[in-house]
């Protein structure tokens, strides 16, 4: 069975960093472009970020481009996602993605003072 | 940025009713376009990859179809379970983009 966990989502002040993590089981991480993707609450999805299967191509929506970093290790199965200089509109629930087919349950991430 | 635009933003259905929804793309994105399902307080699902073929496991009451700028899900009888938003997305080019999303409800 295919599962994405993220974790280290939570409160943090403007300003702050964050990183968030994504373990992946049942599929072949290494194969696979792995994709961030948000949701502020009541509105509709944003793709923000996505690596290539050996981490050597990253992609990036452009209001994040500078303060978000991409990373993967495919020894341990895990994406993650860095974020510096946290904004009020980056408030969101943060999901997990294999090639935008697997998702996870998404963590959420609130920046405010 | 190639622009998604969904609709409708709502519709309210029957269980047994046939429902349409279509994107329409800014630009011309081949079948680069993926069909989704969200459920309240729950991870989006993926349904349909190039526009038409569906991902293992989903019901083939599901249908997708299209090329270039007009796409369109079909949902041929709606069932209970199907009474979500779903939302289109384009993977031609980056950055990848959503449609706004379509709440099905129940009439």
């Amino acid at each position: 069975e295919v599962q994405l966990v993220e974790s280290g989502g939570g409160l943090v002040q403007p300003g702050e960093s964050l990183r968030l993590s994504c373990a992946a089981s049942g599929f072949m991480f290494s194969n696979y472009w792995m994709d961030w993707v948000r949701q502020a609450p009541g509105k509709g999805l944003e793709w923000v970020a996505n690596i290539n299967e050996d981490g050597s191509q990253k992609y990036y929506v452009d209001s994040v481009k500078g303060r978000f970093t991409i990373s993967r290790d495919n020894a341990r199965s895990s994406l993650y996602l860095q974020m510096n200089s946290l904004r009020a509109d980056d408030t969101a629930v943060y999901y997990c993605s294999g090639r935008l087919d697997y998702w996870g349950q998404g963590v959420l991430v609130t920046v405010s003072s | 940025d190639i622009q998604m635009t969904q609709s409708p933003s709502s519709l309210s259905a029957s269980v047994g009713d046939r429902v349409t929804i279509t994107c329409r793309a800014s630009q011309n994105i081949r079948n680069d376009v993926g069909w989704g399902q969200q459920k309240p307080g729950k991870a989006p699902k993926r349904l349909i990859y190039g526009a038409s073929s569906l991902l293992s496991g989903v019901p083939s009451r599901f249908t997708g179809s299209g090329y270039g700028t007009e796409f369109t899900l079909t949902i041929s009888s709606l069932q209970p379970e199907d009474f979500a938003t779903y939302f289109c997305l384009q993977y031609n080019s980056y950055p990848r983009t959503f449609g706004q999303g379509t709440r099905v409800e129940i009439k």
